[in-house]
């Protein structure tokens, strides 16, 4: 596709659940980043991939979150044993390298928990 | 780290009007300084973005300009439109000088263009 793709669009997980969350960046992509944003905040910096590697996961909030990009295209964010406080728009972004000036973001993947 | 404060929360401006938005940060070492743009439903677009050796940048419409020693920048948006309605978000990073590597946010501004 022509932009970040992330899948579901919405997410509504009981308290307790696992979920996952499915980024697709744009094809060539080499950084990828993952994003929290709280209802009327702005977005939180999670994590970041430099292909594979995972260079950066200063910002993932506890060990119940993960994130992981295998293969160095598409990334999951995983979130075990979901929290209230974990409802938000979790959002990736692309960009063709790490100091590329342009980052692309997805729509976001809105995540309640009921 | 970091601390971003951006003001207003919610600015309404006439058509044609200009809009001043602006923000301040806390750490010295912020390098990169871009704005993006969310319109509701969507993710945020970076609409313009100044690195710490620049005082000012214009594209269009829009510029930034930046203040170092007193740690802010704003963005200026001029001749507005109702497509300019969104919220905006300022924000800092003190990695690599670019991308979206390690930002930190600003809270947003509400930009409301009354036609």
């Amino acid at each position: 596709g022509a932009g970040v793709s992330q899948s579901p669009r919405y997410k509504v997980a009981k308290r307790g659940q696992d979920v996952a969350l499915r980024c697709d960046p744009i094809s060539g992509h080499v950084s990828l980043f993952w994003y929290q944003q709280a209802l009327g905040q702005g977005p939180e910096f999670l994590t970041y991939f430099q292909n594979e590697a995972q260079l950066d996961k200063s910002g993932l909030p506890s060990d119940r979150f993960f994130a992981e990009r295998p293969e160095g295209s598409v990334s999951t964010l995983k979130i075990q044993r979901t929290q209230q406080e974990d409802s938000a728009v979790y959002l990736c972004a692309s960009s063709q390298s790490r100091g590329s000036t342009e980052a692309f973001f997805g729509q976001g993947t809105r995540l309640t928990v009921v | 780290g970091e601390n971003v404060e951006q003001h207003p929360s919610t600015l309404s401006v006439q058509e044609g009007d200009s809009a001043v938005i602006k923000c301040t940060y806390s750490d010295s070492a912020s390098n990169y300084f871009p704005w993006y743009k969310q319109e509701l439903g969507k993710g945020p677009q970076l609409i313009i973005d100044i690195r710490s050796n620049v005082g000012e940048k214009k594209d269009q419409r829009i510029a930034v300009t930046l203040n170092k020693t007193a740690k802010h920048f704003s963005l200026h948006i001029t001749e507005t439109q109702p497509e300019d309605s969104a919220v905006y978000f300022c924000a800092t990073s003190i990695r690599s000088g670019g991308g979206a590597d390690g930002l930190t946010f600003g809270k947003g501004t509400h930009l409301i263009i009354q036609p």
